[in-house]
């Protein structure tokens, strides 16, 4: 079963630093492009970052200001994204995503993890 | 502010014909893929490529594109589609995707 799953998310307090991971299962992880996705409480889906298979290329939201990582280890099948500065606006629901190529994104999506940043 | 623009709501009878559009300038280079999302679950991609529907996505989904409009149309809609509906596309700015804002769709 193609298979992802979000852990990471916590309750932290503004200005400190969080990593989520995401881990990938039922498939060749490094044969496929992936995303972070986030849904803050009440608001629309926001793409938020983009890594290729080898890692090589990134892209991210032009909204982050820099402190969001993407990364992911291929050996150990898993997705990351570190973020810096939390702020009250980071607070949301942070789902990865597969995509299979640029006409078949977000095929596969997590549950999500839950990131509530405090003031 | 999101680059696709989305009608926050729109309402249809069971049985009836939906359409949700999403406005941008890069649909006129790119299609756009549409994406479910119910409360408390994670959103479920319905079209994809052109018009291209995953396994298990029913055939009343479609949609159709008219210049910088694409529209996703739920022919005979049920009540289990009441949910948020988001278009996604490539972003004029050169990242990979952008979203847009989202219509909640209620089936009366």
């Amino acid at each position: 079963e193609v298979q992802l799953v979000e852990s990471g998310g916590a309750l932290v307090q503004a200005g400190r630093s969080l990593r989520l991971s995401c881990v990938a299962s039922g498939f060749i992880f490094s044969d496929y492009e992936m995303n972070w996705v986030r849904q803050a409480p009440g608001k629309g889906l926001e793409w938020v970052a983009y890594i290729s298979g080898s890692g090589k290329t990134i892209f991210y939201a032009d909204s982050l200001q820099g402190r969001f990582t993407i990364s992911r280890d291929n050996a150990k099948n898993s997705l990351y994204l570190n973020i810096n500065g939390l702020t009250v606006a980071d607070t949301a629901v942070y789902y990865c995503t597969r995509d299979v190529n640029s006409q078949v994104p977000m095929d596969v999506w997590g549950q999500g993890t839950t990131v509530t940043v405090s003031s | 502010s999101s680059e696709l623009t989305q009608d926050p709501a729109v309402s249809v009878a069971v049985g009836q014909t939906a359409r949700i559009t999403c406005q941008g300038e890069s649909l006129r280079n790119y299609y756009a893929k549409w994406f479910q999302k119910r409360p408390g679950q994670a959103p479920v991609l319905v079209i994809f490529a052109k018009d291209s529907r995953p396994t298990g996505i029913p055939d009343r989904f479609s949609v159709s594109m008219s210049g910088d409009t694409a529209s996703l149309v739920i022919s005979g809609a049920q009540a289990e589609d009441e949910a948020d509906y988001y278009c996604v596309s490539r972003d004029t700015s050169g990242n990979p995707w952008v979203f847009g804002g989202g219509t909640k769709l209620t089936v009366l």
